[in-house]
Protein backbone atom coordinates (compact mmCIF):
# COMPACT_ATOMS: atom_id res chain seq x y z
CA UNK A 1 0.00 0.00 0.00
CA UNK A 2 1.64 3.07 -0.34
CA UNK A 3 -0.77 4.80 1.68
CA UNK A 4 -1.73 8.67 1.65
CA UNK A 5 -0.01 10.62 -1.04
CA UNK A 6 -0.06 13.80 -1.94
CA UNK A 7 0.71 15.66 -5.11
CA UNK A 8 2.82 18.42 -5.84
CA UNK A 9 5.20 18.60 -3.38
CA UNK A 10 5.98 21.97 -3.80
CA UNK A 11 4.02 24.85 -5.95
CA UNK A 12 4.26 28.28 -6.42
CA UNK A 13 1.29 30.48 -6.75
CA UNK A 14 0.48 34.01 -7.51
CA UNK A 15 -1.69 35.93 -6.20
CA UNK A 16 -5.82 35.18 -7.55
CA UNK A 17 -4.74 32.23 -9.40
CA UNK A 18 -6.61 29.01 -9.10
CA UNK A 19 -5.09 25.40 -8.19
CA UNK A 20 -6.03 21.87 -6.88
CA UNK A 21 -4.28 19.91 -4.45
CA UNK A 22 -4.50 16.30 -5.01
CA UNK A 23 -5.00 13.63 -2.05
CA UNK A 24 -5.25 9.97 -2.93
CA UNK A 25 -5.56 7.01 -0.34
CA UNK A 26 -5.34 3.39 -1.25
CA UNK A 27 -7.06 2.07 2.78
CA UNK A 28 -10.33 2.18 1.36
CA UNK A 29 -10.66 4.48 4.59
CA UNK A 30 -13.98 6.21 5.36
CA UNK A 31 -13.01 8.91 6.55
CA UNK A 32 -9.95 12.06 4.62
CA UNK A 33 -9.28 15.72 6.33
CA UNK A 34 -7.27 18.45 5.17
CA UNK A 35 -5.22 19.95 7.59
CA UNK A 36 -2.70 23.32 7.02
CA UNK A 37 0.19 23.35 9.21
CA UNK A 38 1.52 27.48 9.74
CA UNK A 39 4.40 27.74 12.56
CA UNK A 40 3.55 28.69 16.14
CA UNK A 41 -0.04 27.24 15.36
CA UNK A 42 0.38 23.57 14.82
CA UNK A 43 -2.20 22.45 12.78
CA UNK A 44 -5.54 23.39 11.75
CA UNK A 45 -8.76 21.54 10.20
CA UNK A 46 -9.64 22.38 6.76
CA UNK A 47 -12.28 20.59 5.53
CA UNK A 48 -13.17 16.95 6.13
CA UNK A 49 -15.49 14.08 5.16
CA UNK A 50 -16.75 10.79 6.20
CA UNK A 51 -17.29 9.45 3.40
CA UNK A 52 -17.96 9.78 -0.76
CA UNK A 53 -19.94 12.28 -1.18
CA UNK A 54 -20.01 13.81 2.15
CA UNK A 55 -17.44 16.81 3.23
CA UNK A 56 -18.17 19.04 6.15
CA UNK A 57 -16.07 22.32 7.10
CA UNK A 58 -13.50 22.48 9.67
CA UNK A 59 -12.06 25.12 11.56
CA UNK A 60 -10.15 27.29 9.11
CA UNK A 61 -12.72 26.71 5.47
CA UNK A 62 -12.65 30.16 4.34
CA UNK A 63 -11.04 30.43 0.87
CA UNK A 64 -10.93 26.09 0.21
CA UNK A 65 -13.42 24.05 -1.18
CA UNK A 66 -13.18 20.06 -1.31
CA UNK A 67 -15.36 17.53 -2.78
CA UNK A 68 -15.72 13.60 -2.38
CA UNK A 69 -16.79 11.86 -5.05
CA UNK A 70 -14.51 8.37 -4.72
CA UNK A 71 -13.66 6.95 -1.32
CA UNK A 72 -9.61 7.18 -2.92
CA UNK A 73 -9.68 11.06 -3.23
CA UNK A 74 -10.13 13.74 -1.88
CA UNK A 75 -8.77 17.43 -3.44
CA UNK A 76 -8.95 20.69 -1.96
CA UNK A 77 -9.61 23.15 -4.40
CA UNK A 78 -8.19 26.87 -3.92
CA UNK A 79 -10.17 29.44 -6.04
CA UNK A 80 -8.02 32.49 -5.77
CA UNK A 81 -5.25 31.89 -4.31
CA UNK A 82 -4.06 34.58 -1.00
CA UNK A 83 -0.75 34.80 0.22
CA UNK A 84 -2.49 34.43 3.84
CA UNK A 85 -2.53 30.97 2.70
CA UNK A 86 0.87 30.14 2.16
CA UNK A 87 0.89 26.61 4.25
CA UNK A 88 1.67 23.29 4.49
CA UNK A 89 -0.94 21.22 3.76
CA UNK A 90 -1.70 18.02 5.01
CA UNK A 91 -4.22 15.40 3.78
CA UNK A 92 -5.27 12.64 6.23
CA UNK A 93 -7.65 9.26 6.64
CA UNK A 94 -8.30 7.28 8.70
CA UNK A 95 -11.12 3.96 9.26
CA UNK A 96 -13.82 4.12 11.12
CA UNK A 97 -14.98 0.96 13.56
CA UNK A 98 -18.63 0.39 15.45
CA UNK A 99 -18.79 1.73 18.50
CA UNK A 100 -15.42 3.81 18.40
CA UNK A 101 -15.69 7.36 17.87
CA UNK A 102 -11.67 8.19 16.53
CA UNK A 103 -9.72 6.19 15.18
CA UNK A 104 -6.12 7.05 14.38
CA UNK A 105 -5.11 9.40 10.94
CA UNK A 106 -2.64 8.42 8.81
CA UNK A 107 -0.84 11.71 7.36
CA UNK A 108 0.39 12.14 3.63
CA UNK A 109 4.00 13.93 3.26
CA UNK A 110 2.49 17.34 2.99
CA UNK A 111 2.71 19.69 -0.11
CA UNK A 112 4.34 23.36 0.73
CA UNK A 113 2.14 26.02 -1.26
CA UNK A 114 4.43 29.64 -1.67
CA UNK A 115 1.29 32.02 -2.98
CA UNK A 116 3.25 35.36 -4.10
CA UNK B 1 -14.81 24.03 22.34
CA UNK B 2 -11.52 21.35 22.39
CA UNK B 3 -8.06 22.96 22.86
CA UNK B 4 -4.82 21.37 23.40
CA UNK B 5 -1.84 23.58 25.04
CA UNK B 6 2.11 22.58 24.78
CA UNK B 7 3.69 24.84 27.01
CA UNK B 8 6.88 24.47 25.98
CA UNK B 9 7.73 25.50 22.08
CA UNK B 10 11.28 24.59 22.32
CA UNK B 11 12.84 21.95 24.92
CA UNK B 12 16.64 21.26 24.27
CA UNK B 13 18.06 18.22 26.11
CA UNK B 14 21.38 16.46 26.09
CA UNK B 15 21.67 13.04 24.38
CA UNK B 16 21.38 10.44 26.73
CA UNK B 17 18.71 12.51 29.35
CA UNK B 18 15.54 12.15 30.04
CA UNK B 19 12.67 13.84 28.28
CA UNK B 20 9.29 15.02 29.07
CA UNK B 21 6.98 16.99 26.93
CA UNK B 22 3.92 18.39 28.19
CA UNK B 23 0.64 18.43 26.88
CA UNK B 24 -2.56 19.91 28.90
CA UNK B 25 -6.15 19.42 26.94
CA UNK B 26 -9.72 20.84 27.44
CA UNK B 27 -12.51 18.05 26.37
CA UNK B 28 -15.91 17.75 28.51
CA UNK B 29 -15.73 14.32 27.82
CA UNK B 30 -13.31 10.82 27.65
CA UNK B 31 -10.55 12.55 25.74
CA UNK B 32 -9.02 10.58 22.66
CA UNK B 33 -5.54 11.64 22.80
CA UNK B 34 -2.59 11.53 20.02
CA UNK B 35 1.22 12.29 20.19
CA UNK B 36 2.45 12.68 16.73
CA UNK B 37 6.14 13.16 15.57
CA UNK B 38 7.55 15.59 12.61
CA UNK B 39 10.70 14.86 11.02
CA UNK B 40 12.00 17.91 9.22
CA UNK B 41 10.31 18.51 5.83
CA UNK B 42 8.07 15.22 6.41
CA UNK B 43 4.50 14.24 7.01
CA UNK B 44 3.62 13.55 10.46
CA UNK B 45 3.95 9.68 12.71
CA UNK B 46 1.72 8.16 15.59
CA UNK B 47 3.73 7.75 18.36
CA UNK B 48 1.06 6.58 20.83
CA UNK B 49 -2.55 7.00 21.20
CA UNK B 50 -4.70 6.92 24.53
CA UNK B 51 -8.32 5.66 23.73
CA UNK B 52 -9.24 4.04 27.50
CA UNK B 53 -7.64 1.39 29.69
CA UNK B 54 -4.38 1.80 31.58
CA UNK B 55 -3.46 5.91 31.64
CA UNK B 56 0.05 4.96 30.66
CA UNK B 57 0.55 4.03 26.95
CA UNK B 58 3.57 2.86 24.91
CA UNK B 59 4.47 3.82 21.71
CA UNK B 60 7.13 3.46 19.02
CA UNK B 61 10.98 4.26 19.53
CA UNK B 62 10.73 4.15 23.52
CA UNK B 63 8.31 6.46 23.86
CA UNK B 64 5.38 6.48 26.17
CA UNK B 65 2.68 8.68 27.80
CA UNK B 66 0.38 9.08 31.27
CA UNK B 67 -3.07 10.55 31.06
CA UNK B 68 -4.24 12.13 34.14
CA UNK B 69 -7.42 13.00 34.45
CA UNK B 70 -7.40 15.47 37.02
CA UNK B 71 -4.66 17.48 35.68
CA UNK B 72 -6.22 17.59 32.38
CA UNK B 73 -2.94 16.12 31.06
CA UNK B 74 -1.01 14.07 28.06
CA UNK B 75 2.71 14.17 29.05
CA UNK B 76 5.09 12.33 26.95
CA UNK B 77 8.22 11.02 27.92
CA UNK B 78 11.30 8.74 26.98
CA UNK B 79 13.84 7.75 29.66
CA UNK B 80 16.74 8.31 27.56
CA UNK B 81 16.87 10.44 24.38
CA UNK B 82 19.14 10.02 21.20
CA UNK B 83 20.34 12.31 18.64
CA UNK B 84 17.53 11.10 16.25
CA UNK B 85 14.63 12.02 18.28
CA UNK B 86 15.12 15.21 17.26
CA UNK B 87 11.82 16.76 15.88
CA UNK B 88 8.91 18.54 16.49
CA UNK B 89 5.85 17.09 18.33
CA UNK B 90 2.22 17.39 18.46
CA UNK B 91 -0.34 16.21 20.94
CA UNK B 92 -3.69 16.03 19.93
CA UNK B 93 -7.33 15.34 21.04
CA UNK B 94 -10.21 13.89 18.53
CA UNK B 95 -12.75 16.24 18.54
CA UNK B 96 -16.60 15.89 18.38
CA UNK B 97 -18.14 12.34 18.31
CA UNK B 98 -19.00 11.04 15.10
CA UNK B 99 -16.34 12.85 12.83
CA UNK B 100 -12.64 12.31 12.59
CA UNK B 101 -11.26 15.60 13.43
CA UNK B 102 -7.86 16.25 15.37
CA UNK B 103 -7.16 19.45 17.68
CA UNK B 104 -3.22 19.85 17.74
CA UNK B 105 -1.35 21.73 20.07
CA UNK B 106 0.78 24.29 18.76
CA UNK B 107 3.93 21.59 19.11
CA UNK B 108 6.92 21.39 21.02
CA UNK B 109 10.04 21.40 18.85
CA UNK B 110 13.12 19.31 20.64
CA UNK B 111 16.70 19.96 20.13
CA UNK B 112 19.13 17.13 21.13
CA UNK B 113 23.03 18.46 22.19
CA UNK B 114 25.71 15.94 21.74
Amino acid sequence: NAGVTQTPKFQVLKTGQSMTLQCAQDMNHEYMSWYRQDPGMGLRLIHYSVGAGITDQGEVPNGYNVSRSTTEDFPLRLLSAAPSQTSVYFCASSYSRAGVRQETQYFGPGTRLLVL
Amino acid sequence: AQSVTQPDIHITVSEGASLELRCNYSYGATPYLFWYVQSPGQGLQLLLKYFSGDTLVQGIKGFEAEFKRSQSSFNLRKPSVHWSDAAEYFCAVGASQGAQKLVFGQGTRLTINP
